[in-house]
């Protein structure tokens, strides 16, 4: 089964703008991580942030976690036109079986016109 | 480097057909994995191998088997293709240098099968 599900599906934002994407997840991480995969082609790794961390930031992007809640959050800021791509948030479990896997949610489709 | 690297890009098979998907690394990585992509469902883990000689079940194995002979290659195989298996396949690996599950996963291109 999905560990994590984005919300909202697809977003649709003006160049300039904040993209905001949300994740949850139902079991414990050892860390949470995004990615991004443009059209038609493979995914390419963003962040990642660890369970006993609760914001981290990289370029234009920063990443919030909480584990109370289990769930997590992705922010572009004055996004682009190239960001246009679908991201996965993806977990990784915190015993020793599932430390290596990842389990990925369904992607938000984010879209960034012109 | 190349990367991870699949073949084919492109396949159509027949209902029953069989055929081998072969993804490459050339970054020395222990663990390589399968995905599938499906519309609307993210990434399903099929397979995966955390090293040479060694292969397990992620969560949709059924009608696959796979193959690690080489630390490099992760064969991934369908014995009697049927149109459920119609997808995009993605193959990923990971070093295992420090604290591996703190590794990302570098993925191919893709491999898109139909399934007729």
């Amino acid at each position: 089964s999905q560990q994590g599900e984005e919300d909202p599906q697809a977003l649709s934002i003006q160049e300039g703008e904040n993209a905001t994407m949300n994740c949850s997840y139902k079991t414990s991480i050892n860390n949470l991580q995004w990615y991004r995969q443009n059209s038609g082609r493979g995914l390419v790794h963003l962040i990642l942030i660890r369970s006993n961390e609760r914001e981290k930031h990289s370029g234009r992007l920063r990443v919030t976690l909480d584990t109370s809640k289990k769930s997590s959050s992705l922010l572009i800021t004055a996004s682009r036109a190239a960001d246009t791509a679908s991201y996965f948030c993806a977990t990784v479990g915190d015993s020793g079986g599932s430390n290596y896997k990842l389990t990925f949610g369904k992607g938000t489709l984010l879209t960034v016109n012109p | 480097n190349a990367g991870v690297t699949q073949t084919p890009k492109f396949r159509v098979l027949k209902t029953g057909q069989s055929m081998t998907l072969l993804c490459a690394q050339d970054m020395n990585h222990e663990y390589m994995y399968w995905y599938r992509q499906d519309p609307g469902m993210g990434l399903r883990l099929i397979h995966y191998s955390v090293g040479e000689g060694t292969t397990a079940k992620g969560e949709v194995p059924d009608g696959y088997n796979v193959s690690r002979l080489k630390k490099q290659n992760f064969l991934l195989g369908l014995e009697s293709a049927a149109p459920s298996q119609t997808s995009v396949y993605f193959c990923a690996s990971k070093r295992t240098l420090g604290r591996s599950s703190y590794n990302e996963q570098f993925f191919g291109p893709g491999t898109r099968l139909t399934v007729l």
